[in-house]
């Protein structure tokens, strides 16, 4: 079955650092870009940041950018996204996607003292 | 970046009655490689988003062929044909072509 699968959400004081990992299933996954995409409770969606399949390409949003790392271990079909200096409105729940055709069902990080 | 406005942001529909989402950017979404990456996301109450439409009017695997895209440029437009009640949710458009990626608001379809 093809499936991604999110964890290392949680709660964290803003300044703090986490990292996401995100475990990719039943597809070939050093083929697909990856991106984080996030969604601020009650709000819409908005994009974090893209990798290509090797991983030599990286994108980011103005607001992360600097802050957030994303990376990839094609050897483990996993993504991942360091974040560091974490601010309050960086809470969210994050989804990663392979493109827009799939979606995982998200990890809830929450920045508050 | 390319701004993505949706219309309407509410749309109460009657079940079995059409429905339509109008979205418009603010450049032209294609691509030096001749593709238009426009596509259209379903957010059920509760759940990640879901693919439906991609390259403007292809729907995605699974997708019934009650949804339906069109458009160019820069205005594009999803149709539900006859709304069921599993269509309740938000529906995003989304733009692929040009970093950073970005998203409508989101039109919220709800039964009347």
């Amino acid at each position: 079955e093809v499936q991604l699968l999110e964890s290392g959400g949680g709660l964290v004081q803003p300044g703090g650092s986490l990292r996401l990992s995100c475990a990719a299933s039943g597809f070939t996954f050093s083929r697909y870009v990856m991106s984080w995409v996030r969604q601020a409770p009650g709000k819409g969606l908005d994009w974090v940041s893209t990798i290509s399949g090797s991983g030599r390409s990286t994108y980011y949003a103005d607001s992360v950018k600097g802050r957030f790392t994303i990376s990839r271990d094609n050897s483990k079909n996993t993504l991942y996204l360091q974040m560091n200096s974490l601010r309050v409105e960086d809470t969210a729940v994050y989804y990663c996607a392979e493109g827009f055709d799939l979606w995982g069902r998200g990890t809830l990080v929450t920045v508050s003292s | 970046d390319i701004v993505m406005t949706q219309t309407p942001l509410s749309s109460p529909v009657t079940l079995g009655q059409p429905a339509s989402i109008s979205c418009r950017s603010s450049q032209s979404l294609v691509h030096s490689d001749g593709n238009t990456y426009l596509s259209w996301l379903q957010q059920r109450p509760g759940q990640p988003p879901r693919l439906l439409i991609y390259k403007i009017s292809n729907r995605f695997s699974g997708v019934p062929d009650r949804f339906s895209g069109s458009g160019a440029g820069t205005d594009f437009t999803l149709k539900i044909s006859r709304v069921e009640a599993e269509d309740v949710g938000v529906y995003y458009c989304t733009q692929g072509t040009q970093f950073p990626w970005t998203f409508g608001q989101g039109t919220k379809v709800e039964i009347k």
